[in-house]
């Protein structure tokens, strides 16, 4: 079964900081992959999506990721962040005609003013 | 559309009752799953269905039942419940996966605890 890493679960930065979350992923095939942000006491949102194409995707409140294949990965970058990302983010993959998603074990961010 | 809807929000049980979790939505979505999140755990998939009548096991079944007799709804039941089933419950849905569109869009969560 395909599995999904997320490094350092905690993250405490300063407003105007950037940010890079890592994902990485084991499954070797065709893959959809995923980052959802969840702000406190919600549901998960999705943030962006990549399904084919421009390996750089650019997602929702200034948020990017870059699949890069040869290395599995699908990395979160924000230049500058607000106190408002304040949230836990969660990177997902699903192999291409599977039916189950995976999710890594998520980043809590914390931004401070 | 209202989305993927839950209930309830919230539910406390002692152990060993039963309960359903219920979870509807309105997209007309082939795919249905149901999901626990715990504290540093990540999301983990409990059970999931592709299409009315067609269910299978997710990571962590044990537990848990479900099934699907319409394409808006899938129930999850708690037979017994145990102290290790407190979390919070999140169902999502979504087109079929392979079609380039299995974005999953998750309800509001059910939190329950069993005491």
């Amino acid at each position: 079964a395909q599995s999904v890493s997320q490094h350092n679960h905690h993250v405490i930065l300063s407003e105007a900081a950037s940010l890079e979350l890592g994902c990485n992923y084991s499954y070797g095939g065709t893959v959809n992959l995923f980052w959802y942000v969840q702000y406190p006491g919600q549901h998960l949102q999705l943030l962006l999506k990549y399904f084919s194409g421009d390996p750089l995707v650019k997602g929702i409140k200034g948020f990017e990721a870059e699949f890069i294949k040869s290395k599995f990965s699908f990395n979160l970058r924000k230049p500058s962040v607000q106190w408002s990302d304040t949230a836990e983010y969660f990177c997902a993959v699903i192999p291409y005609g599977n039916n189950r998603l995976a999710f890594g074990k998520g980043n809590q961010v914390v931004v401070i003013p | 559309n209202a989305g993927v809807t839950q209930t309830p929000k919230f539910q406390v049980l002692k152990t060993g009752q039963s309960m359903t979790l219920q979870c509807a939505q309105d997209m007309n979505h082939e795919y249905m799953s149901w999901y626990r999140q715990d504290p540093g755990m990540g999301l983990r998939l409990i059970h999931y269905s592709v299409g009315a009548g067609i269910t299978d096991q997710g990571e962590v079944p044990n537990g848990y039942n479900v099934s699907r007799s319409t394409t808006e709804d899938f129930p999850l039941r708690l037979l017994s419940a145990a102290p290790s089933q407190t979390s919070v419950y999140f169902c999502a849905s979504s087109y079929s996966p392979g079609q380039g569109r299995n974005e999953q869009f998750f309800g509001p969560g059910t939190r329950l605890t069993v005491l």
